[in-house]
């Protein structure tokens, strides 16, 4: 079974900062996704950036952006110009590339971000 | 609003009670899943539906634990005799599945906050 883990329960970052959020994950698979997502106080869990296990380009999405090392089976997150609306529970979730798994994910215990004036 | 919704978003109970809840997808996905979240954790699957079958249920699903998805529309989640350890939020997502897809991005609720005294 593949297994996500998330090291640091809590970040903090400075707006207009930057912060990396960390994630390592577990599988014998060698086609997947990865994925994370932003969970805000009270609101709907929302993706914020996707990255393809056969891709070696690292993902971006305006301010954010990956760093994917499959072989160490690391999968960081980079916010860059951090702002306020930042704040908030990001989850790092995996799927297996297999359709058997009916787009099934497994996700780490999250990262609560800070933003500081 | 266009988006995943569920009701109630909190639901208080007390023990031996049996609760539902519902989930209105996203009106063209075909996917639909429930998830359950508890404090301190990341979601966890529980089921999925494809249209109005049932195709995986996680061993987290007792017996107690029933998912319907009618007419391949909403979702119901009903959990008999509740038990303290059911308080959690309940999470809906909704994807849209087709073979030539790369990774259908799953779309949240809000989520169904249950509560067990």
């Amino acid at each position: 079974a593949q297994t996500v883990t998330q090291s640091q329960p809590e970040m903090s970052v400075q707006e207009a900062e930057t912060v990396t959020l960390s994630c390592t994950y577990d599988t014998s698979e060698s086609d997947y996704y990865l994925f994370w997502y932003k969970q805000p106080p009270s609101r709907q869990m929302i993706l914020v950036i996707r990255q393809e296990a056969y891709k070696q380009q690292n993902a971006t999405e305006n301010r954010f952006s990956v760093n994917f090392q499959k072989a160490a089976k690391s999968f960081s997150l980079k916010i860059s110009d951090s702002q306020l609306g930042d704040a908030a529970m990001y989850f790092c979730a995996y799927r297996s590339a297999w359709t058997g798994t009916a787009s099934k994910l497994t996700f780490g215990t999250g990262t609560r971000l800070q933003v500081t004036l | 609003d266009t988006g995943v919704s569920q009701d109630p978003r909190h639901k208080i109970t007390k023990r031996g009670q049996n609760v539902t809840f519902r989930c209105d997808p996203i009106s063209e996905h075909n996917r639909l899943y429930w998830y359950r979240q508890t404090l301190g954790q990341g979601p966890e699957f529980l089921t999925y539906f494809q249209n109005e079958a049932q195709l995986e249920k996680s061993r987290l699903l007792s017996d107690r634990f029933s998912a319907e998805r009618p007419k391949g529309s909403f979702s119901t989640l009903e959990i008999q005799r509740t038990e303290q350890g059911d308080s959690a939020m309940y999470l809906c997502a909704s994807s849209l599945f087709a073979p030539q897809l790369v990774a259908g991005e799953l779309f949240f609720g809000e989520g169904s906050r249950l509560t067990v005294l």
